[in-house]
């Protein structure tokens, strides 16, 4: 399976400033995701990262909230902004289309922290 | 409504037991089935996919699918302390591979 990295693996930040978060794969895959897991909580899909095009949100998330790029096959960001301590949680990238069955594969995560 | 229900209490098996862990879905059009286990913190780790009725092995890890009643199950045989861990099964949701997970389950193998 792919390698995926994600950058920064954790962050302190203040509230209503901005984070962006790098998902970085060795190969190129057809999907990339970003989820977001909450403390205790499981996986919630935050959007999909479309190449080349506005990325596709899930119900309750929104593009000024969480604005996404993926300038290229192997390369994603997602940025949290203007944030508060309800946005404290790990953010996962994921990739699918690396295997003929698409299973999909989850970076290390971002530990994120909103004081 | 929730669209994947998994047990929620955690589970407490003696090591080389079998730990069974069940998993039911809503969605009727889902193809793609998928357990993932999830070390404290790290990120979930794909160990199962299945796409059609019945079991499929691999390893000490059995999956059954049954589209008919809509439920997925997991089965880990000859259980390890390395077993523990939190385990979550997740079903596409829909189209260009969407995911949706359940809360998972916690598996304790005591030694």
């Amino acid at each position: 399976s792919a390698v995926i990295s994600q950058k920064p693996s954790r962050d302190i930040c203040q509230r209503g400033t901005s984070l962006t978060i790098q998902c970085q794969v060795d190969s190129q895959v057809t999907m990339m995701f970003w989820y977001r897991q909450q403390p205790g909580q499981s996986l919630t899909l935050i959007a999909t990262a479309n190449q080349g095009s506005e990325a596709t949100y899930e119900s309750g998330f929104v593009i000024d909230k969480f604005p996404i790029s993926r300038p290229n096959l192997t390369f994603s960001t997602l940025t949290v902004s203007n944030m508060s301590p309800e946005d404290s949680s790990i953010y996962l990238c994921s990739v699918a289309g690396t295997s003929e069955d698409n299973e999909q594969f989850f970076g290390p995560g971002t530990r994120l922290t909103v004081l | 409504q929730k669209e994947v229900e998994q047990n929620s209490g955690p589970l407490s098996v003696p090591e080389g037991a079998i730990a069974s862990l069940n998993c039911t879905y809503s969605d009727r059009v889902s193809q793609s089935f998928f357990w993932y286990r999830q070390y404290s913190g790290k990120s979930p780790e794909l160990i199962m996919s299945i796409y059609s009725n019945g079991d499929k092995e691999d390893g000490r890890f059995t999956a059954q699918l049954n589209k008919a009643s809509q439920y997925v199950s997991l089965l880990i045989r000859d259980s390890q302390p390395s077993d523990s861990a939190t385990y979550l099964c997740a079903f596409s949701a829909g189209g260009n591979n969407r995911l949706a997970f359940g809360k998972g389950n916690q598996v304790v193998v005591i030694p």
